[in-house]
This record gives structure tokens, sequence and C-alpha cells, in this order.
């Protein structure tokens, strides 16, 4: 069965503190993405990754970066925590398009953060 | 660019009712392929059904369909027999082509309610 897990459901900041969030999958997938959730807004993509140390901008990068030192995690890092980075945050992984014909993005859990 | 709309903020259903949740997609591909996730309160996304632009006919899954209307580039979700445990944020999302890998570009969602 698909798995993609977060390391926090809850993670309370204060500001300018740095923020690691983790993401592990384990279905071997290339493709590894982050998202923040803002009602109203639905998911902007912050940074994708489609292989070990390989990463792109997404959307909306400012003031994040990101990690990926093995192909099944994918880390975000908050280098200097702002309230406005107070938000929802989906990990989302997926592999090449295969006999679907279709690459479909899995979801962990995700992570909603409190900066202070 | 690629972008999805939905109109509609949030939806009542009666129990056993269908609905129809809308998304309209503006994009200047040729090919491309449309999603629907499901949002629980729980945070994780879900995905329920995939459209691709060149399929011939409507895709379905169990009781979720896609009316794909590719003229008025809508691709709105169908879900029959509302079920109390439907009750979640519905995202449409729509492929971005290009670069390492696909992304996906959100639309703000829709907020369903299934009544007893």
């Amino acid at each position: 069965d698909v798995k993609v897990t977060q390391s926090s459901r809850y993670l309370v900041k204060r500001t300018g503190e740095k923020v690691f969030l983790e993401c592990v999958q384990d279905m071997d997938h290339e493709n590894m993405f982050w998202y923040r959730q803002d009602p109203g807004l639905g998911l902007r993509l912050i940074y994708f990754s489609y292989d070990v140390k390989m990463k792109e901008k997404g959307d909306i990068p400012e003031g994040y970066s990101v990690s990926r030192e093995k192909k099944e995690r994918f880390s975000l890092i908050l280098e200097s925590a702002s309230t406005n980075q107070t938000s929802m945050y989906l990990c989302a992984s997926s592999d090449s398009a295969g006999i679907s014909g279709f690459e479909t993005q899995y979801f962990g859990p995700g992570t909603r953060l409190l900066v202070l | 660019a690629q972008k999805i709309t939905q109109t509609q903020p949030g939806m009542f259903v009666q129990e056993k009712e269908a609905v129809t949740l809308d998304c309209t997609y503006d994009t200047s591909d040729q090919s491309y392929g449309l999603f629907w996730y499901k949002q629980p309160s729980s945070g994780e996304m879900i995905f329920l059904i995939y459209q691709g632009s060149y399929d011939e006919q409507n895709a379905t899954e169990g009781r979720y369909s896609l009316n794909f209307q590719k003229a008025r580039k809508s691709a709105n979700l169908v879900i029959s027999a509302s079920q109390l445990g439907d009750s979640a944020m519905y995202f449409c999302a729509i492929e971005d082509y290009g670069g390492a890998t696909n992304k996906l570009i959100f639309g703000t969602g829709t907020l369903l309610a299934v009544q007893p």
C-alpha cells in the first residue's frame, strides 16, 4: 500500500526559528513535492524534486529551501520562520507515468504549522 | 499557464442524492490531464479520478464520475448516492507538463457537506 508519512501532524514554532519538516515515502518514487495549503487559496507548490539531490522551485519558494539526500526522504526547511508561514504543509510523491499513462501524486497527512 | 477555477466554495447535499462539483480549466496545451482529490477533515489528500484530454469516454470510478466537456473546458465531478463519509473538501487539478516532471495546479476547492 502506498505510504507517505510526515514527521509531525502539528508543530508550534517561534518567529525566527529554523524549522524542518520531514517527508518519507516508501514507494520508491522518483518525484516528491511540497505544498502549502491556505483557506481560499488551495494548494500551492513550494518546491519539488525529481531525483536525489535535484530540486526545482515551485510557485512560492521564497522563504523556503529543501533537501533530498536520499530517494525516500524530502525535507522542507524554513530558514527563519515567520508568522506568514503559518499554514498546512503537504508532502506528495509520484512516479513516472507507467501503464496508466499518468502520474498520480500520493499525499501525506499534512503538518499544521503555527508560527508565533 | 494552466489554471483551475472552482466557483463553489461550499455545497450541501442530502444523503443518497447525487451532487455535481464544478471545475473549469484554462490551458493552451493540446494534451493534458485532470485530477480530482478528496480531503477529509483528517487532512490527507485522496486521489479520486483522472481524465485525460484524449480519453474518448468520461472517467468513472465507483460512485465518482467525471463530466468532461472539452469544448467548454469543464471537468465536473459527479458523486452519485452521496454518503455521510463524502463530506470533505474536493479539489480539481490539472497537470502542468514540462521540466523534469509533471506538476499539478490545484483549484481553491469545494467544501461538500452531506446531510442525513
